[in-house]
């Protein structure tokens, strides 16, 4: 069974990079799509883009300009980094294996924009 | 962009009712539709995907149907363990939008 875990600063300054991290244990990275997911407290989901194992990628439109995601296969793990962040940005944030049809999720990582 | 909507956003029904939930898309998506249980401080749980396939280990009570633009998901006999917000999400194409969630609670 896959797990997923995600690691990273819970507080993130505004106008700075927020970034994290998703280690996969018990399965290897290879020939999967992985995906981060976040929901704002008390918000709805919403998917910010997926990596291949290859290294391909695909990002919302509506955040791809600050979106970044890379993959580390010798780590097993795939990383996400938000640029230029705001309040807004405020949310739980989820690594996940699949692309529109998730199986196996992180626990999630609160992460809080603030000065 | 396709949007997704979903109604109602919220229903509280008793033990036992059948409940139904629409989720809705703003242009045809086949049957490129998932349907996800996140409860009270939990992590987000596939339910059904490709419109009506149950996900290995989920009740059967759980159902979906639809396809195009049209989708429901249907508990046939609410339990308490249900209280939960249910998602819609797309994935013909990206972005893989979710609904805004129906939040099912017990009357």
């Amino acid at each position: 069974q896959v797990q997923l875990q995600e690691s990273g600063p819970g507080l993130v300054k505004p106008s700075e990079t927020l970034s994290l991290t998703c280690t996969v244990s018990g399965g290897s990275i290879s020939s999967y799509y992985w995906s981060w997911i976040r929901q704002p407290p008390g918000k709805g989901l919403e998917w910010i883009g997926y990596i291949y194992y290859s290294g391909s990628t695909n990002y919302n439109p509506s955040l791809k300009s600050r979106v970044t995601i890379s993959v580390d296969t010798s780590k097993n793990q795939f990383s996400l980094k938000l640029s230029s962040v705001t309040a807004a940005d405020t949310a739980v944030y989820y690594c996940a294996r699949g692309t529109g049809v998730v199986e196996s999720w992180g626990q999630g990582t609160l992460v809080t924009v603030s000065s | 962009d396709i949007q997704m909507t979903q109604s109602p956003s919220s229903l509280s029904a008793s033990v036992g009712d059948r409940v139904t939930i629409t989720c809705r898309a703003s242009q045809g998506i086949s049957n490129y539709l998932a349907w996800y249980q996140q409860k009270p401080g939990k992590v987000p749980k596939l339910l059904i995907y490709a419109a009506s396939t149950l996900q290995s280990g989920v009740p059967s009570r759980f159902s979906g149907s639809g396809s195009g633009t049209d989708f429901t998901l249907t508990i046939s006999s609410l339990q308490p363990e249900d209280v939960a917000t249910y998602y819609c999400q797309k994935y013909n194409s990206a972005p893989f939008t979710f609904g805004p969630g129906t939040k099912v609670d017990i009357k």
